[in-house]
């Protein structure tokens, strides 16, 4: 069965710092992957996602960034965090190729930036 | 532009009676659509979906309703049951973008 892990469960960092998330899905092959976040109090914003290795999309301009190193890795990254990037960071996943399939969640990360 | 919305932010409803809860759209390029329940701390779960070519599918408890002409859907869950207490999320995707576009989301509280 497929599973996807996403480490550390609660971060938090200074203003300024940098941001390393990482996420790995286990189970399947060429997935795509995906980073969301929920701001408090928000919705689920697409931040990123990535249908191939090497391959990313970015939906909103912002302080982030992906990269997908491995077919099954997606990481979120940093370089000076901002107070607005504190937030619940989720990635997710779905079969690749095919339409209609669903979108599986991480636990999610507790990111507060202070 | 919020291309999918949950107009009801929180919805309180009695133990064993219905919940209704609604979303609207407004790309027609949408044709996948799914329901997400969410608890505070923890990642989404999957509940149920519906194709455009549908207007109906049932899980269970839960029932998924599709108006293409009025670019609304909503979700059924009967009968209610504490558990189900959640914020629960409507999502859309296009066909070939692989973007799946989430509202903001209602909280349902079932009241024992």
């Amino acid at each position: 069965s497929q599973t996807i892990h996403q480490w550390p469960a609660t971060l938090v960092q200074p203003v300024g710092s940098p941001l390393s998330l990482e996420c790995t899905v286990e189970g399947t092959s060429n997935p795509n992957l995906y980073w969301y976040r929920q701001a408090a109090g928000r919705g689920l914003q697409l931040l990123f996602y990535s249908v191939g290795i090497g391959q990313i999309s970015s939906e909103v301009p912002q302080n982030l960034s992906a990269s997908r190193p491995q077919d099954r890795q997606f990481i979120l990254s940093s370089k000076k965090l901002l107070l607005s990037d504190s937030g619940f960071y989720l990635c997710a996943w779905s079969s690749g190729g095919f339409a209609n399939e669903k979108l599986f969640f991480g636990s999610g990360t507790q990111l507060s930036v202070l | 532009d919020q291309q999918v919305k949950q107009n009801s932010p929180s919805l309180s409803v009695q133990e064993g009676r219905i919940s209704i809860l609604n979303c609207d759209y407004t790309n027609s390029m949408f044709d996948y659509f799914l329901w997400y329940k969410k608890y505070p701390a923890e990642g989404p779960t999957f509940l149920i979906s519906i194709s455009s070519i549908k207007d109906k599918n049932e899980d269970g408890r839960f029932t998924v309703f599709l108006n293409k002409s009025a670019k609304h859907l909503s979700l059924h869950i009967v009968p209610s049951q504490p558990g189900d207490s959640a914020v629960y999320f409507c999502a859309a995707s296009a066909s070939g973008t692989y973007k799946y576009i989430f509202g903001t989301g209602t909280r349902l509280k079932v009241l024992a």
